[in-house]
């Protein structure tokens, strides 16, 4: 069956350093990609997309990769600070218009 | 601030109650988007529709159905309610009719809680 999957356990992480989040995928083959970061409570806030053909975007401090040979997405935030804690979600095409979300994984950046 | 709209904020209810979740989306976007979000659940996607036909369904229940009126509003209905239902729910919305080709806004979720 189809499946994304995303580090379930929390991320912990001192400020200033290099967080890097995982997004595996089986059964699937997206043309697109797409980081999502939500805080408790509030709906989740678009961050970055990325196509197949593109093997890394960034935007200021977050880089995506998306290897499509591994089916797998890295997100990184360098330079982490604090306000840069909360969950963050990858959200992949299944083909059609469905859009598929991961569980998502917690981020604590300690300053 | 996304710009999309959900009414109401909190809603609780009793088992076997029906309710209606509004969502206003983005000026000029045509695509509106439903999710459940449970703890054990994640987000789920429940159904999309643009410019007032339905264009996917996702894990919706024969109890839940949407619609997408001219003005582009739309509502959510979740009827016979049950315990499980109790979770987020947001609505969502894009310029075009693929979410995933396109960033999704989400509005601030309407909260249900069946007792």
């Amino acid at each position: 069956s189809q499946k994304i999957e995303q580090n379930s356990e929390a991320l912990n992480i001192q400020e200033g350093k290099t967080a890097t989040l995982t997004c595996n995928y089986t059964n699937y083959s997206p043309a697109y990609l797409q980081w999502y970061r939500q805080d408790p409570g509030r709906g989740p806030v678009f961050l970055l997309l990325i196509r197949e053909n593109e093997k890394e975007k960034r935007k200021e401090r977050l880089k995506v990769t998306f290897d499509t040979t591994l089916k797998q997405s890295l997100f990184h935030i360098t330079a982490s600070q604090p306000a840069d804690s909360a969950t963050y979600l990858c959200a992949l095409d299944t083909g059609g218009f469905k859009t598929i979300f991961g569980a998502g994984t917690r981020l604590f950046v300690k300053a | 601030d996304s710009g999309v709209t959900q009414t109401p904020k909190h809603l609780i209810t009793a088992t076997g109650q029906r309710v209606t979740l509004r969502c206003s989306p983005r000026s000029g976007d045509l695509s509106v988007y439903w999710y459940q979000q449970s703890l054990d659940q994640g987000l789920q996607f429940l159904i999309q529709y643009y410019n007032g036909e339905e264009r996917a369904k996702g894990n919706i229940l024969e109890r839940f159905s949407a619609q997408q009126f001219p003005d582009l509003h739309s509502e959510l209905n979740l009827s016979s309610l049950e315990l499980g239902d109790s979770a987020l729910y947001f609505c969502a919305s894009s310029a075009t009719s693929s979410g995933v080709h396109n960033e999704q806004f989400f509005g601030p979720g309407t909260r249900l809680t069946v007792l």
